[in-house]
């Protein structure tokens, strides 16, 4: 099953306004992960923030972890139409052992100019 | 440039022929990982492996098998492949060790199944 749930599953803004992205996941981690996909491409890594940590920034991205909701937001100040991508949150979750990452449902996000 | 390449970018097959979809990294990455990614579904995760050899199941491993025979390549077998597994394929590596395990993707394999 899914470990991550995105909402909303799309969001459609206008250039220059702010893109905020919810995920919620269901079990303890080490680690919560943000990833972006253009179109038909493999997934590329924006951010990753620690299960100790609760925001973290990395240009006009802004993270934010509450493990005790078991949640995270992506925030995306500024948009800009090349930010018109899918964007999904990945848990790393110890089995037995070994890191499984397991990926949500993802969140089109569009740009309009 | 860290790379992972999977070996065909489109490919179709047709119904119950045996597939085999390639990935190879070049990072010296202990963790491999399979996703099938279908609209509505996100990435589901089919099998990963941890090591040469060492496989675990995923969310979704039925209909499917692994192969890890050298540490850079990781294969998926589709034994009979079917329409139902007509699905974008990717396969992504990471390193080992808690915070250490930003994941890097291939550019998918599309798989049409006739």
């Amino acid at each position: 099953s899914q470990q991550g749930e995105e909402d909303p599953q799309a969001l459609s803004i206008q250039e220059g306004e702010n893109a905020t992205m919810n995920c919620s996941y269901k079990t303890s981690i080490n680690n919560l992960q943000w990833y972006r996909q253009n179109s038909g491409r493999g997934l590329v890594h924006l951010i990753l923030i620690r299960s100790n940590e609760r925001e973290k920034h990395s240009g006009r991205l802004r993270v934010t972890l509450d493990t005790s909701k078991k949640s995270s937001s992506l925030l995306i100040t500024a948009s800009r139409a090349a930010d018109t991508a899918s964007y999904f949150c990945a848990t790393d979750a110890v089995n037995f052992g070994n890191e499984k990452l397991t990926f949500g449902t993802g969140t089109r996000l569009t740009i309009i100019p | 440039d860290v790379k992972v390449t999977q070996s065909s970018r489109y490919l179709v097959k047709r119904t119950g022929e045996k597939v085999f979809l390639e990935c190879v990294q070049d990072m010296d990455h202990e963790n491999m990982f399979w996703y099938r990614q279908d609209p509505g579904l996100g990435l589901r995760l089919i099998y990963f492996s941890y090591d040469v050899k060492m496989k675990e199941k995923g969310d979704i491993p039925e209909g499917y098998s692994v192969s890890r025979e050298k540490k850079e390549r990781f294969s998926l077998i589709l034994e009979s492949a079917s329409t139902n597994q007509t699905s974008m394929y990717l396969c992504a590596s990471s390193g080992s060790g808690v915070g250490n395990t930003e994941a890097f993707f291939g550019q998918g394999t599309r798989l049409t199944v006739v």
